[in-house]
C-alpha cells in the first residue's frame, strides 16, 4: 500500500521568507498524482498544488512551488514571502489512477511569525 | 465559483442514534469521496461514487452506507452511532477526466 511520510510535525518561518516542507512516498507505480493541501484553523481543506508524476517540470502556483524528485520519492513545498495567512496545518497526498482515495501524510503545521 | 456544500455543518447525536451527512458536488462533477478525520489525525478515505456506483471504498465501518443520487449530491448515513465517530466528515468532488479533488467545508459530527 502506498504511504506517505511527513517528518516535519511542526515548522515555523519569519514574515517574507521562505520555508520548505518536506514529503516522501512509497509507491511502486510510475504514473500518479501528489498533492499539497492546506487546512486553515477553519478546517477546510484547500488544493494548494499539484504535481501529475509523469512531469518533469516542477509545478509553481504563485508564492507556492513544487520540488519533485521522481527516483527518490520526494515531493517537497516551498513557500516563498511567506504571508501571516500561510499559517496552517500542510497535507500532503497521493493519488493513484484506479484507486479513486486520496492518501495523506500527518500533516506540518506551519507558523508565520510577524 | 461554486464549491462543495455539505449539510449540516455541525451536528450533535448521542450514542446509539443515526446521522445523515449530505453533500453536493461542484456543478458537473460526477464523482463524489467521503472522508473522515479525527482530532489531530489526517483525512481517511470512506468511500467514493462515480455515476451513482460505487468506485473505491475505504475504511468505512458496516455501520455506514452511502449512496449518491440521480443528481449527482450524497448522502453518508450513519446507524448506531460511537463515540470515536466523532469527527470531521469531509465530501470532495471531482469530474471524472479529472484526479483533483475539491473538498467541502465539512461536517463536524460530535457523538455524546
Amino acid at each position: 500500500a502506498q504511504t506517505v511520510t511527513q517528518s516535519q510535525p511542526e515548522m515555523s518561518v519569519q514574515e517574507a521568507e521562505t520555508v520548505t516542507l518536506s514529503c516522501t512516498y512509497d509507491t511502486s507505480e510510475s504514473d500518479y498524482y501528489l498533492f499539497w493541501y492546506k487546512q486553515p484553523p477553519s478546517r477546510q481543506m484547500i488544493l494548494v498544488i499539484r504535481q501529475e508524476a509523469y512531469k518533469q517540470q516542477n509545478a509553481t502556483e504563485n508564492r507556492f512551488s513544487v520540488n519533485f524528485q521522481k527516483a527518490a520519492k520526494s515531493f517537497s513545498l516551498k513557500i516563498s514571502d511567506s504571508q501571516l495567512g500561510d499559517a496552517a496545518m500542510y497535507f500532503c497526498a497521493y493519488y493513484q489512477g484506479g484507486s479513486e482515495k486520496l492518501v495523506f501524510g500527518k500533516g506540518t503545521k506551519l507558523t508565520v511569525n510577524p | 465559483a461554486a464549491g462543495v456544500i455539505q449539510s449540516p455543518r455541525h451536528l450533535i447525536k448521542e450514542k446509539r442514534e443515526t446521522a445523515t451527512l449530505k453533500c453536493y458536488p461542484i456543478p458537473r462533477h460526477d464523482t463524489v469521496y467521503w472522508y473522515q478525520q479525527g482530532p489531530g489525525q489526517d483525512p481517511q478515505f470512506l468511500i467514493s461514487f462515480y455515476e451513482k456506483m460505487q468506485s473505491d471504498k475505504g475504511s468505512i465501518p458496516d455501520r455506514f452506507s452511502a449512496q449518491q443520487f440521480s443528481d449527482y449530491h450524497s448522502e453518508l448515513n450513519m446507524s448506531s452511532l460511537e463515540l470515536g465517530d466523532s469527527a470531521l466528515y469531509f465530501c470532495a468532488s471531482s469530474p471524472y477526466y479529472k484526479y483533483e479533488q475539491y473538498f467541502g467545508p465539512g461536517t463536524r459530527l460530535t457523538v455524546t
